[in-house]
């Protein structure tokens, strides 16, 4: 019953530094996300899977990339990282199609680019 | 373009005192609508839906919400508080087609329960 599992739930990466954030979900969902949490912005959508082998940009693309690695798994990477990346990062899940089903939400990636 | 106000950004309400979140949207159509809460440290979580029907909706934990077409608000309301509820709140707005990407959230409102 794990649901949507991110790895790692903390991270410090140095300016220029790469890294991957992986998110698996176990619910057979079509549709995964990938969002940034900032204070007093809510959550903004960076990329997204409607479905397995395709992956679009969301609100904030810029500086990251993602790969739909199956129908499960689903990773987000900085290939250089900046301090302007510093935040708290939400891998999501949903059926998809449309917006009237349930997105589950991992518990989150905490990102500190010094 | 879709939006989502919480024009409140942190509410204090003493433990067993009910509770009033709102939120306002944006929206050109019938909206789908949702209150999702995150406690600490912890990812989000859906307290309850809109996208059809009775305006006012049920969800988990106690939480009710009404849909008000002509104030274009969609409250959260509690009739009395637990100290466990202490958790920030998100509302959200989305339309039936092109799936969840389509969903924009709110900034949040963050809640504290005092004894």
């Amino acid at each position: 019953n794990a649901g949507v599992t991110q790895t790692p739930k903390f991270q410090v990466l140095k300016t220029g530094q790469s890294m991957t954030l992986q998110c698996a979900q176990d619910m057979n969902h079509n549709s995964m996300y990938w969002y940034r949490q900032d204070p007093g912005m809510g959550l903004r959508l960076i990329y997204y899977s409607a479905s397995e082998g395709t992956t679009d940009k969301g609100e904030v693309p810029n500086g990251y990339n993602v790969s739909r690695l199956n129908k499960r798994e689903f990773s987000l990477r900085l290939e250089s990282a900046a301090p302007s990346q510093t935040s708290v990062y939400f891998c999501a899940s949903s059926e998809g199609g449309r917006a009237n089903t349930e997105a589950f939400f991992g518990q989150g990636t905490r990102l500190t680019v010094v | 373009a879709q939006s989502v106000t919480q024009p409140d950004i942190h509410i204090t309400v003493s433990e067993g005192a009910s509770l009033e979140l709102r939120c306002n949207y944006s929206y050109g159509a019938t909206p789908y609508l949702f209150w999702y809460v995150q406690s600490p440290g912890q990812g989000l979580q859906l307290l309850l839906k809109y996208f059809s029907g009775d305006t006012l909706v049920q969800g988990i934990k106690g939480f009710e919400a009404e849909f008000k077409r002509s104030q274009s608000s969609f409250n959260l309301r509690k009739p009395s508080v637990h100290w466990s509820d202490a958790a920030e709140y998100f509302c959200a707005v989305g339309r039936g087609s092109g799936g969840y990407q389509k969903v924009t959230f709110g900034t949040g409102t963050k809640l504290q329960v005092i004894p």
